[in-house]
Formats: C-alpha cells, structure tokens, sequence
C-alpha cells in the first residue's frame, strides 16, 4: 500500500513553456503533498506544501507564480513550471502523507519527473 | 533551528566490506523523527527506517542496522558485508513536529566488485 504515481517521468520542453507535472496518491487518501526539488549531485529541497482544497504553503525562495501548486482531490497534486528555464531543469519529487499513518511523520514518495529544458 | 548533516559526501568500499554512514542533527524540539532514505540512480527514494526521538534503541534489518544516540545527536547507518547492489545516494532527514522532512546532504555510496 501506500503507493505515489507521478506522470510524466521524464520531460523535455522548450524555453518559455509550461510544463505541468502530476502526482497521485494510488491506494489511499493523501491529507498533505509536498513538491521538492533537487538539482545534479544535491539534496531534496522542499519547494511546497500543499493540503487539498488550500491553497499551498512555498518555502522561503520560492516563486509561487512560477511555480504554481493545485491540490484538487485528497488523491491528486499538480505543479506547473511556468514559463520555463533551463534552469529549472531539476528532478521534481512529490511525496504524500496518509490519513492512516497520521502522526508518524512519513511520508511515501514519487519516482520522480526530470525536466529538461532546451 | 532544524538541520541536518552528512559529512560524508562520498564513501567508496570494496564488496564485503562493512561501512558506516553518519548522521548528525540539530533540533530543539523534544519530539522528532528521524528518516533513511535509498537513491539508487533511477532516482527513486526507498525508505529505510524511521524511528521517533523516544526510541533509542538500535535497530538491525538484515544486513542493515542503525545506531541512535539522543547524547550525541546522530543517528548513524551501518551496511554490514556490502554488496554492488547498495551503491545508492543515502540521505538522512529530519521531522519535528509538522510533516516536513528536512535532508541532509546525502553520502554516495559506491561498492566495488
């Protein structure tokens, strides 16, 4: 149980274009998302956060405009890079937490959307 | 503040040898957990371990085993008989008391045959 889809897995996109990015939580409700980045050889950044119906909370840095979260259903987050850049290019990972595991702090995560702008 | 650091940036071992990866956190809160997690290079995380700040005993998981000391602030990680297959990026993370993980750095891991 506890599985978290993301769509695409990989992405290739012209400068100046939006590129949205989809996470699902498979098996179960998900009360929070979160969206992190991470760039070549460095850690996960937390970019995010994001409960259903709300609207999301960013991380100092952020640029909410550019980045822009919906968290439509308790199984579905999306992020949209507006008007990308190569250096947007990253590897994006989404995580969930679950209603049945509330408390315990764990999250379950994505295999990841690598985003490569031209 | 929160933080978390791993101050191995790389380890490389030969097969069957064991290794050890530290973790070292900083937190003020009295409750907190703590996380590993596997990268392999598909990018994929896979979740090891967590255990909350109440617990302090050590943990094995087969070839795997975790060290937690609340005296010294490190939770460290020790693969016991490495083998190719764990060549992974393995970070350590931190959660107080809202959902939010916060990772270290991450140590590279890379076993030779």
């Amino acid at each position: 149980g506890a599985v978290v889809s993301q769509h695409p897995s990989w992405v290739i996109c012209k400068s100046g274009t939006s590129v949205k990015i989809e996470c699902r939580s498979l098996d179960f409700q998900a009360t929070t998302m979160f969206w992190y980045r991470q760039f070549p050889k460095q850690s996960l950044m937390l970019m995010a956060t994001s409960n259903e119906g709300s609207k999301a909370t960013y991380e100092q840095g952020v640029e909410k405009d550019k980045f822009l979260i919906n968290h439509a259903s308790l199984t579905l987050s999306t992020l949209t890079v507006t008007s990308a850049h190569p250096e947007d290019s990253s590897f994006y990972i989404c995580s969930a937490t679950s209603q049945r595991t509330s408390g315990s702090n764990e999250q379950f995560f994505g295999p990841g959307t690598r985003l490569t702008v031209l | 503040a929160q933080k978390v650091t791993q101050a191995q940036t790389e380890i490389s071992v030969v097969e069957k040898e064991d290794v050890t990866l530290d973790c070292v956190y900083e937190t003020r809160d009295t409750t907190y957990y703590l996380f590993w997690y596997k990268q392999p290079p598909s990018g994929e995380l896979v979740f090891l371990i967590r255990r909350n700040s109440f617990d302090e005993q050590n943990e094995i998981s087969g070839r795997y085993s975790w060290n937690f000391q609340k005296s010294t602030s490190s939770f460290n990680f020790t693969i016991t008989a490495s083998q190719v297959v764990d060549s992974a990026v393995y970070f350590c993370a931190l959660s107080e008391n809202t959902d939010k993980l916060i990772f270290g750095t991450g140590t590279r891991l890379q076993v030779f045959p």
